[in-house]
Order: structure tokens, then C-alpha cells, then sequence
């Protein structure tokens, strides 16, 4: 299973930006690049996912590099909300659909 | 926004009884999946389901775990007989399709075996 790397912990204040870092530099060429976050007590959330270029959703951006091996989801304005473990995960587009998650970033927010 | 809902939020058992989780994934949503946390740990994966079947299971899932389809709404994880260890957060989840989707997830049933 291909393995990513993500920083323990990350902090913001509220109303900044963040970029959550991501290698995976392992990435086969059809693994998609998902991104969840699970926030105190609950189920994990869908945030966004990807496979070659940046995308753009409501609640996030995912910026690609250009050779996949690493990626960075922007929350552009933090809100105390945000405060969650975010996962990057890798989900290969063939003979598996289980996401496996790491430990993920615990992010945390300032007011 | 379409929920996957999850009865009960908390089970407690005694150390060999069955359970039964139940989930209600999104109504246009075709895979099903169960998933496990237990306390300070990460989330594994238990099995994945389509079309009235097992598409997906991992090593933790194995004779003492089954799951079904009962009806066109519910989707059931049964645990035969529960063990200390099984306590944990079970997730149930849906997606729309395969791989390229997002799961949506539900918030969870916390099961502690005594």
C-alpha cells in the first residue's frame, strides 16, 4: 500500500491560511490523492480528493506538484471548526477501495 | 445535506454476546463500508460491500463478523460473539461509486464490551 507522510501537528490562528504538507512519493501514476480530516468525536469527513491537477471545492484546495509526489491541502481562512486530525491518503484507482489512514496532522486553531 | 446515520451512538455488551451496528447509507449510494477506531488508535478498515456482497475484507474481519444488506436502507455489521478488544468506534460508510468518490461517513457507534 502506498505510504504517505504528513507533520504530526500543525497550528494556525484563526482567519490565516494553512497549508497541510503531504509526501507521497511512492504514488503510483493511477492513485488518487484523497484527503480527509475527522474532527473530536466524530466520523471522518471527506474533504477533497485529486489525481493530477489542483482542485477547488467549498471547503478546500489541493495543490498538486507537478511529478505527484507530494501534495498540500489550503484552508484559506481557519476557523476555529477546522481544529481536526486532516489525513492525506492515497487510493489506488484499481483492485482496492479501502482507504488507509495514517495519523494524519492534528491541526490546531487559535482564536 | 444527505447524512449516513448510525443506531446506536453507544452499545455496551457483555464479553461474548452478538451485536448488530446499524446504518443507514445515503439512498442513491451504491458501496458500503465498515470501519473501525479503537480508543487513541487509527481508523481501520473492515470490509467494503457492493451489490450484496463482499467486494473487500481485511484481516481483522474475519469469522466472527458478518455483514448484511437486509432491506433497501440498512446496511448491518453483526459481531457473533464480542470480545474485549472489539471495543472501539465502528464507522459505517457509503460512496456514490468506486475509487475516484469520496465516503461519506457516519458519526459512529462507540461499542464497549465488558
Amino acid at each position: 500500500d502506498a505510504k504517505t507522510t504528513q507533520p504530526n501537528s500543525m497550528e494556525s490562528n484563526e482567519e490565516e491560511p494553512v497549508h497541510l504538507p503531504c509526501n507521497h512519493s511512492t504514488i503510483s501514476g493511477t492513485d488518487y490523492i484523497h484527503w480527509y480530516r475527522q474532527l473530536p468525536s466524530q466520523g471522518p469527513e471527506y474533504v477533497i480528493h485529486g489525481l493530477t491537477s489542483n482542485v477547488n471545492n467549498r471547503m478546500a484546495s489541493l495543490a498538486i506538484a507537478e511529478d505527484r509526489k507530494s501534495s498540500t491541502l489550503i484552508l484559506h481562512r481557519a476557523t476555529l471548526r477546522d481544529a481536526a486530525v486532516y489525513y492525506c491518503i492515497l487510493r489506488p484507482s484499481y483492485n482496492t477501495d479501502k482507504l488507509i489512514f495514517g495519523t494524519g496532522t492534528r491541526l490546531q486553531v487559535f482564536p | 445535506e444527505p447524512e449516513v446515520t448510525q443506531t446506536p451512538s453507544h452499545q455496551v455488551t457483555q464479553m461474548g454476546q452478538e451485536v448488530i451496528l446499524r446504518c443507514v447509507p445515503i439512498s442513491n449510494h451504491l458501496y458500503f463500508y465498515w470501519y473501525r477506531q479503537i480508543l487513541g488508535q487509527k481508523v481501520e478498515f473492515l470490509v467494503s460491500f457492493y451489490n450484496n456482497e463482499i467486494s473487500e475484507k481485511s484481516e481483522i474481519f474475519d469469522d466472527q463478523f458478518s455483514v448484511e444488506r437486509p432491506d433497501g436502507s440498512n446496511f448491518t455489521l453483526k459481531i457473533r460473539s464480542t470480545k474485549l478488544e472489539d471495543s472501539a468506534m465502528y464507522f459505517c460508510a457509503s460512496s456514490p461509486g468506486p475509487l475516484g468518490y469520496g465516503y461519506t461517513f457516519g458519526s459512529g457507534t462507540r461499542l464497549t464490551v465488558v
